[in-house]
């Protein structure tokens, strides 16, 4: 089925580094979501995307929706410790179906 | 105030049971899902429902039947459980008609078969 291509895998920086990860697909979405998660916990939403180009802010984190709509990538700047877990991005098509990516692990380093 | 709530949290349990997960929310939303995390954390949409109809079916075997007694409760009970069902699920709720879709999660089921 349908998958999204999430990279990288994981991630294992020092806390107050800059966070990269993005995801591809070979479909078009017409919305991407960014969400954590924790051991032990559920997805938690921490941005969504709605228009080509679009670029978001939610503190510390940014995230931007490609122009192509076939991709979209997040950013964490100065991590910090809590960032550990797993991020995952998601595209939404038709009938509400979220698509997800395969996650990104985040370790940092005190 | 929890919005996406599911029971039990943790559930182990012998193979050829039959087993079933609750899920409510009190956001309002009209559309409600259940996902399936495997070992490898990844996720995947098994269904989802409208206003209690079945919307999305994913190639999912029919030992797994969701039901939706109303819209802010979405249930799954799984017939004869084998080994490979071992999984956390996942309920998720979302609005309809707003032009911004978004998915909020419960904190999941954690099921053994053992």
């Amino acid at each position: 089925g349908q998958q999204l291509n999430q990279s990288p895998q994981s991630m294992f920086i020092q806390e107050g580094e800059d966070v990269s990860m993005n995801c591809t697909s070979s479909s078009i979405f017409n919305t991407w979501l960014w969400y954590k998660q924790e051991p032990g916990e559920g997805p938690v939403l921490l941005i969504a995307l709605y228009k080509a180009g679009e670029l978001t802010s939610n503190g510390r984190l940014t995230a931007q929706f490609g122009i192509t709509r076939k991709d979209s990538f997040l950013n964490i700047s100065a991590s910090i410790p809590s960032d550990v877990g797993i991020y995952f991005c998601a595209g939404i098509q038709g009938a509400q179906k979220l698509v997800f990516g395969q996650g990104t692990r985040l370790t940092i380093n005190p | 105030d929890t919005a996406v709530s599911q029971t039990p949290k943790y559930l182990v349990t012998q193979m050829g049971n039959d087993k079933s997960i609750k899920c409510e929310q009190n956001l309002g939303h009209d559309t409600m899902y259940w996902y399936k995390q495997d070992s490898k954390k990844f996720l995947k949409i098994m269904f989802s429902y409208n206003n209690k109809e079945l919307i999305i079916n994913e190639t999912v075997p029919n030992r797994f039947s969701p039901k939706s007694p109303d819209k802010a409760h979405l249930n799954l009970h799984i017939n004869s459980l084998e080994l490979g069902d071992s999984a956390v699920y996942f309920c998720a709720s979302s609005p309809l008609g707003t032009g911004k879709e978004t998915q909020y999660f419960g904190p999941g089921t954690r099921l053994l078969v053992l």
